[in-house]
């Protein structure tokens, strides 16, 4: 067990629904990062936050969004969905020092839209 | 831009016989490499990790990996694979964000090793 938990695990919707993905991070992390993993594209980074704040984004689609609230909960916001978003997707979280410091994932959450 | 690539999709090992599995990278200053796995429905693992000094990083579930920047490489190797190892392996390089704070991982396309009995 990472300590990353992520809701629902599955998710199953229509072409042009929108959804939302729950991440807590590990306790003490300030770092979340939310990556999508699908089999043409493999495992593809989409937006880092930190302490609430986005601090990098990926190959993020713009119909997707991301927040990290006060507790440091994140949350990405995926709408008008098509079916190449199906995938799994991940969150991950990190402490953020003076090193480099190691990327706990989650289980994922898998998404299929029909 | 930085990159990796582990040219090997598919890798099939007898039980008992040794494994490498094949990383190289595309970064311009010192990496930050990384071995994952992920079993069947589950998240990934960190397997071990590079940052700096020795070149030969152990792991945990008896793996090692070797960092050779003259190669851009860093292969992870098992020297007796055991049926449960089977799962895919992604290998990772950490990206610094501009500013120096640290960034995303950046994943290569993934080995899947299968273990014959």
């Amino acid at each position: 067990d990472s300590g990353v938990t992520q809701t629902p695990k599955h998710l199953i919707t229509a072409t042009g629904q929108r959804v939302t993905l729950r991440c807590s991070p590990r306790s003490g992390d300030l770092s979340v990062y939310w990556y999508q993993q699908s089999l043409d594209q493999g495992l593809q980074f989409l937006i880092q936050y930190y302490n609430g704040e986005e601090r990098a984004k990926g190959n993020i689609l713009e119909r997707f969004s991301a927040q990290q609230f006060p507790d440091l909960h994140s949350e990405l916001n995926l709408s008008s969905l098509e079916l190449g978003d199906s995938a799994l997707y991940f969150c991950a979280s990190s402490a953020l020092g003076q090193t480099y410091n190691e990327q706990f994932f989650g289980p994922g959450t898998r998404l299929t839209v029909l | 831009a930085q990159s990796v690539t582990q040219p090997d999709i598919h890798i099939t090992v007898s039980e008992g016989a040794s494994l490498e599995l094949r990383c190289n990278y595309s970064y311009g200053a010192t990496p930050y490499l990384f071995w994952y796995v992920q079993s069947p429905g589950q998240g990934l693992q960190l397997l071990l990790k590079y940052f700096s000094g020795d070149t030969l990083v152990q792991g945990i579930k008896g793996f090692e990996a070797e960092f050779k920047r003259s190669q851009s490489s860093f292969n992870l190797r098992k020297p007796s694979v055991h049926w449960s190892d089977a799962a895919e392996y992604f290998c990772a390089v950490g990206a610094v964000n501009y500013g120096g704070s640290q960034g995303n991982l950046i994943f290569g396309k993934g080995t899947k090793l299968s273990v014959k009995p």
